[in-house]
């Protein structure tokens, strides 16, 4: 089945550091991959996505590359800010599409000052 | 307010209660979904309903009901609660299941059962 792993966190940063989250990913032909970002207290918000190999999905600064040879979607940020402090998701939708969208089991990010 | 909402926030009950959990969107997408969120587990889909009076199961279902009478409601009912439903639930929402397309949260309950 397909599944989504994600480097273990928290993840502690000061801020302006770069951040790198990892994700690969288990899934035959070529799914669908998202970062969500969960701020406290609040749901899932999209924060990119890709849709084929070598797309790169990005916003507020954050980057990732659709990379089919190692399936991974790799989320990277060039100089993180205390405002970035969430916990972050890597989820796919198979290819073809389909109701369930499959979650890692999310990387908390603190920055400090 | 549009958007996705969630009732109640934050819930306590007790081993063998009924608890319905309510969510509600305005935006007339045609499917919704339940999560329940875990440490160490990421979101597990719990139902999921493609229209109004078609609902199906997801990874998780044991122990849950769901409905859908109409396009912007979907409520999540424990019949009877435990301590492994103690949790947070998510409720989503997307125009359609292709691709691309995002799934638009609620801000979730805390359920906690004792």
């Amino acid at each position: 089945g397909n599944s989504v792993t994600q480097m273990e966190g928290p993840v502690t940063l000061s801020e302006e550091a770069f951040l790198t989250i990892n994700c690969t990913y288990t899934a035959t032909g070529y799914p669908s991959l998202f970062w969500y970002v969960q701020y406290p207290g609040e749901g899932l918000q999209l924060l990119l996505k890709a849709t084929k190999a070598d797309d790169k999905g990005s916003n507020k600064g954050f980057e990732a590359t659709y990379r089919k040879e190692t399936t991974s979607f790799h989320l990277e940020k060039g100089s993180v800010q205390v405002s970035d402090s969430a916990v972050y998701f890597c989820a796919l939708r198979p290819t073809g599409g389909g109701n369930k969208l499959t979650f890692g089991t999310g990387t908390q990010l603190k920055v400090e000052l | 307010d549009a958007g996705i909402t969630q009732s109640p926030r934050y819930k306590i009950t007790e081993t063998g209660r009924q608890v319905t959990l309510m969510c509600h969107q305005t935006w007339s997408h045609s499917y919704m979904f339940w999560y329940r969120q875990d440490l160490g587990h990421g979101l597990r889909l719990i139902y999921y309903s493609a229209a109004a009076d078609i609902t199906d199961k997801g990874e998780v279902p044991d122990g849950y009901v769901v409905s859908r009478s109409k396009t912007e409601n979907f409520p999540l009912t424990l019949e009877s609660a435990t301590r492994s439903q103690t949790s947070v639930y998510f409720c989503a929402s997307s125009e359609s299941i292709i691709g691309g397309d995002e799934q638009f949260f609620g801000p979730g309950t805390r359920l906690t059962v004792l």
